[in-house]
């Protein structure tokens, strides 16, 4: 089993739709959690951490359940500058702040 | 604030040949990760330094595989000698707590 899984893509919407990309996690001992956002041949850069009572940042809200190991991205009415791969990142419970990411889910939002 | 900076950011070179990547963090991050990103996947974490020191390099091919970050700043990865399987982008990231910030990567082709 992989550490970190993620919904296979691609996603194609329509702009304006609600998308939801799904996680799961293997380390219990995970204790900080993210979504990073990845361009085609660019670097990753943050979207936003995952917290256990959920977090939203304007039409991106996360949530965390830390009993079934799952983390979900939900993106409100999708704009076209929302297409790109969206990695679940998990902190690999060691306390030193090591990451491991997911493949990603690749998102294309169509006009 | 200045970025991540990495390079060469393009390097194509035959197997058996040897490659070295340079990084230099953000201002003040102690920490520096070294990440192999293959085509279609996540980042895997090749190294992890603390300062000077190495806090994590449990996935690093430590037989073709050598880093260093000698005076806590800039560092290198060296690959000696290539394997067509090291072909992929090798991205660099620094942090000051939580969030890793990552550079532009440098772009391996082992023929």
């Amino acid at each position: 089993r992989k550490e970190v899984e993620q919904d296979p893509g691609p996603f194609n919407v329509p702009e304006g739709a609600t998308v939801a990309f799904n996680c799961t996690y293997s380390n219990s001992a995970s204790q900080s959690f993210f979504w990073y956002r990845q361009d085609c041949r660019k670097e990753p850069k943050l979207l936003m951490s995952v917290y256990s009572s959920g977090n939203e940042d304007g039409r991106f809200t996360a949530q965390l359940n830390r009993a079934s190991q799952y983390i979900s991205l939900l993106i409100r009415d999708s704009k076209l500058s929302d297409s790109a791969t969206y990695l679940c990142v998990v902190e690999k419970g060691t306390g030193r702040r090591a990451l491991t990411f997911g493949s990603g889910t690749r998102l294309q939002v169509q006009p | 604030e200045a970025g991540v900076a990495q390079s060469p950011r393009y390097k194509i070179i035959e197997k058996r040949q040897s490659v070295a990547f340079w990084c230099n963090p953000i201002s003040g991050h102690a920490t520096l990760y070294w990440y192999q990103q293959i085509l279609g996947q996540g980042p895997k974490l090749l190294i992890q330094f603390q300062n000077n020191g190495v806090v994590d390099d449990s996935q690093l091919p430590k037989d073709r595989f050598s880093a260093e970050r000698l005076k806590g700043v800039d560092s290198t990865l060296k690959i000696q000698p290539a394997k067509l399987e090291d072909s992929a982008v090798y991205l660099c990231a620094s942090s000051l707590s939580d969030t890793q910030y990552f550079g532009p990567g440098t772009r391996l082709t082992v023929l």
